[in-house]
């Protein structure tokens, strides 16, 4: 069973802070998905990143694959409350037949005004 | 576009007694199919997920099941709830295609709350 960590479980944060949240894993994954999640509702996918060492920009969030595929880290600068939500990493991993991603618990944050 | 539905939002449910899911995805063809449940501090656990029509794997043993009866429908199922059956009921698609294989994102519902009382 492939298992993803993410670390902090829990951040708070002032407005226009920095910060990263991890992921990691002793598996090598074939693609790693980042989602955020507010309450009541569903994931929402932000990226997908696909080859070691790749670097994606989303507006002022930054993702890093790491370079043995078995990683991730999402930087967010300049925070702003709207960024408050459950950020889920997933990574994906070939297995014949099988069509599932392993998602890690997810880290909360919370940006105060 | 493509859109997911899922029903009910929330749900209050005494112990023993059935429940049905219902998710249904329009706007695309043959999409893969996910049921997910995610407690608190434990992530999301795939239930169910399905590539066509009956075709249907499960991923933890449990007394739910799921079914598919139309290719963009998903139902999952109990005939006796349990109190361990509380949590926030996920259904999710994402495109079928062999090419892109695990890349393809999932397209989340809003969820189901469940409370089993």
């Amino acid at each position: 069973t492939q298992l993803l960590e993410q670390s902090p479980q829990f951040l708070s944060i002032q407005e226009g802070e920095n910060l990263t949240v991890y992921c990691n894993s002793s598996s090598v994954f074939s693609s790693l998905q980042w989602y955020r999640q507010e309450p009541g509702e569903g994931p929402v996918l932000l990226v997908t990143v696909v080859t070691g060492g790749e670097v994606k920009k989303l507006k002022r969030l930054t993702f890093q694959f790491g370079d043995a595929r078995k990683d991730s880290s999402l930087h967010i600068t300049a925070a702003q409350t709207g960024d408050t939500g459950l950020y889920l990493c997933a990574g994906a991993y070939s297995g014949a037949g099988s069509y599932q991603l392993t998602f890690g618990k997810g880290t909360k944050l919370s940006v105060i005004p | 576009s493509q859109t997911i539905h899922q029903w009910p939002a929330t749900l209050v449910q005494p112990v023993g007694s059935p429940l049905s899911l219902e998710c249904t995805v329009e706007g695309t063809s043959n999409p893969n199919l996910y049921w997910y449940r995610q407690a608190a501090g434990r992530g999301l656990q795939l239930l169910f997920y399905s590539i066509g029509i009956d075709q249907i794997s499960s991923e933890v043993p449990q007394n739910l099941s799921a079914s598919r009866p139309q290719d963009r429908q998903f139902i999952l199922s109990s005939k006796k709830l349990l109190l361990s059956d509380s949590g926030f009921y996920l259904c999710a698609w994402s495109v079928s295609s062999p090419q892109r294989g695990f890349n393809s994102p999932l397209h989340f519902g809003n969820g189901t709350r469940l409370t089993v009382t």
